[in-house]
């Protein structure tokens, strides 16, 4: 099992550009979570889903969008990219809300 | 005042040495997660408890529920055991992270 496997680890993207990282696990995990880790700071909650079809926003959505197509993927959109939004991104799933989580190896966003 | 605090923030030891990490919330939860986070930057889960205590080889991880606070020790800790330890509370679909604590063990 590869686990959760997100895409790219890296980019540089100029203000006002768009990008998706992309996210996918293959542990038929319901429950799929996107993270921002910015330094110093714990983790927040960009946006999560519960199954697919479902999204929903968590702590800090501005400037993101998701979707839920399948359970495998989870992909995070960045619309009209800002420097606020440089971070490191995580995508994490469990198999219920409050188990264990899984992240993949997060993807370092750099906006100039 | 975040909802999630650790302490200490950054910690050096020496190899050998016997390790504590502390967590407090202010929230009401279900589980609490013990992470870690290696210098490459990729996070794994270690503990996920929501009493008592938990034992994975030299990593303990307890929890008092009424007092809100949790402790993950370290014992003999080794150079490798550097990484970034990270306590993050559960409820629901609601996880909140503390801003984690930076070991460093020296050889």
């Amino acid at each position: 099992n590869a686990g959760v496997t997100q895409t790219p680890k890296f980019r540089i993207l100029k203000i006002g550009q768009s990008m998706t990282l992309q996210c996918a696990q293959d542990m038929n995990h319901n429950y799929m979570y996107w993270y921002r880790q910015d330094p110093g700071m714990g983790l927040k909650l960009i946006y999560y889903s519960v199954g697919a079809g479902i999204t929903d926003k968590g702590e800090v959505p501005n400037g993101y969008n998701v979707s839920r197509s399948t359970t495998e993927d989870f992909p995070l959109r960045l619309e009209l990219a800002a420097p606020s939004q440089t971070s490191v991104y995580f995508c994490a799933s469990s198999l219920v809300s409050t188990g264990e989580l899984f992240f993949g190896e997060g993807s370092r966003l750099t906006v100039l | 005042k975040n909802e999630v605090e650790q302490s200490p923030q950054n910690l050096t030891a020496q190899e050998g040495e016997f390790i504590t990490i502390n967590c407090s919330y202010s929230v009401g939860i279900s589980a609490l997660h013990w992470l870690q986070q290696h210098p490459g930057g990729g996070i794994v889960s270690l503990f996920m408890l929501s009493s008592g205590k938990k034992k994975h080889g030299r990593l303990i991880a307890t929890i008092n529920i009424q007092e809100k606070h949790s402790s993950l020790h370290i014992t003999a800790s080794h150079p490798r055991d550097s990484a970034v330890y990270i306590c993050a509370v559960s409820d629901n679909n609601d996880m909140r992270f503390g801003a984690g604590t930076r070991l460093t063990v020296k050889p």
